[in-house]
């Protein structure tokens, strides 16, 4: 069966800090990949989504970055976070010919 | 683009039946999809419907109605564990957008 990982579950980073949280998935293979966010209160907001390797579409411009270096893996960055990066980071993925998508447990991040 | 409405917040008594309405306009419409979200944790997927009609599934009942841009998802016999948002997220082309969803909270 397929399984998503996301880590770390929860993080604490000061303003102006690098971030990097990354999302594996396990028992599948050429999964779509997607980057989420939500904000206290808000809808989800995507961020980026993968169709293959190296294959990323950015939604929103901001000061975020993804990055697919292998088929499963999926890494969400920032050289510098802002206070309004903070908020609950969901990685999803859903399969060739499937249309349903299948959330990780999700970072919660807050910026101090 | 596209644009979701769906009510903020509803209340319901355990043991009855709730309508959760969803309207949306969407570029490139390729189905629609109900999820369930627990205070705190990630979504997980209740229902997809990509032709007009009703799909049952269990005490949960997903509508569309493609040509009026609308759904409903519907919860019979509601549980206290049924509290929760539910979002609505029509997918277009490659992507799924999600509305802010309705907050359900059931009550003795």
């Amino acid at each position: 069966s397929q399984t998503i990982h996301q880590w770390p579950a929860t993080l604490v980073q000061p303003v102006g800090s690098p971030l990097s949280l990354e999302c594996t998935v396990e028992g599948t293979s050429n999964p779509n990949l997607y980057w989420y966010r939500q904000a206290a209160g808000r809808g989800l907001q995507l961020l980026f989504y993968s169709v293959g390797i190296g294959q990323i579409s950015s939604e929103v411009p901001q000061n975020l970055s993804a990055s697919r270096p292998q088929d499963r893996q999926f890494i969400l960055s920032s050289k510098k976070l802002l206070l309004s990066d903070s908020g609950f980071y969901l990685c999803a993925w859903s399969g060739e010919g499937t249309n349903e998508q299948y959330f990780g447990p999700g970072t919660r991040l807050t910026v101090t | 683009g596209q644009n979701i409405d769906q009510p903020t917040e509803m209340t319901a008594t355990e043991g009855a039946i709730v309508q959760i309405n969803c309207t949306y306009q969407t570029s490139g419409f390729n189905g629609l999809f109900w999820y369930q979200q627990h205070a705190g944790e990630a979504p997980t997927f209740l229902s997809y419907n990509v032709l007009d009609g009703l799909e049952e599934k269990g005490r949960f009942s997903s509508f569309l109605s493609r040509s009026k841009g609308y759904s409903y998802l519907l919860l019979k016999e509601l549980q206290m564990k049924d509290s929760a948002s539910y979002l609505c997220a029509p997918r277009g082309y490659q992507k799924v957008t999600f509305g802010t969803g309705t907050k359900l909270q059931v009550i003795p």
